[in-house]
């Protein structure tokens, strides 16, 4: 089974400053996503990768950036974060012919100050 | 108008309770549809698919109403571990993630 790790479960960062928030997947799974997750709102596609270099715009992926430098790793990436920028964070990914079978990092708490 | 939506809860039942979720969603043309499983702080993981035909796994049935856009999830002989947030998520490309879309979840609370 793939594993998803991201490399901060907390952060608190203050308005204006740059967050790079890091997931990995270790089985060379050519798809990868961010979501945000709000109460309420449910999980929202911000960006999503399907190789290296390669990224589309999810639902809301104003005020984000990702980088896709190697299969493995994808980064979500706020140049400016702002208090509406407060959310949990996850990544995910999925095995070949299981589209529908995401599996999750144990998601970011990302604080804005 | 969400494209899929979900009754919040929370649900609060006792041990051994039977418990139905509903799950609607807005896009006709959807293909494919999933319950997955958050627990308090984890991450979303999947429970079951839901076939047309409704399918069962163990104390969790799934079943489709495609005639009125919904799909539900009953739990009987509920346990204290069936505690969690269920969410519905349903797939009108089922070729890919992409459009994978999620309701925001109906929380339960399996009380001893």
């Amino acid at each position: 089974d793939v594993k998803v790790t991201q490399s901060s479960r907390y952060l608190v960062k203050r308005t204006g400053e740059k967050v790079f928030l890091e997931c990995v997947q270790d089985m060379d799974h050519e798809n990868m996503f961010w979501y945000r997750q709000d109460p309420g709102l449910g999980l929202r596609l911000i960006y999503f990768s399907y190789d290296v270099k390669m990224k589309e715009k999810g639902d809301i992926p104003e005020g984000y950036s990702v980088s896709r430098e190697k299969k493995e790793r994808f980064s979500l990436i706020l140049e400016s974060a702002s208090t509406n920028q407060t959310s949990m964070y996850l990544c995910a990914t999925y095995s070949p012919g299981e589209t529908n079978v995401l599996t999750f990092g144990a998601g970011s708490r990302l604080t804005v100050l | 108008r969400k494209e899929v939506e979900q009754d919040p809860g929370p649900f609060n039942v006792p041990e051994g309770a039977t418990v139905a979720f509903n799950c609607t969603y807005s896009n006709s043309a959807s293909q494919s549809f999933f319950w997955y499983r958050q627990d308090c702080r984890k991450e979303p993981k999947l429970l079951m698919s839901v076939y047309s035909s409704g399918n069962e796994d163990g104390r969790f049935t799934a079943q489709l109403n495609r005639a009125s856009q919904y799909i539900s999830l009953l739990i009987r002989d509920s346990k204290l571990s069936d505690s969690a947030t269920y969410l519905c998520v349903v797939n009108y490309h089922s070729g890919s993630a992409r459009q994978l879309t999620f309701g925001s979840g109906t929380q339960l609370t399996v009380l001893p």
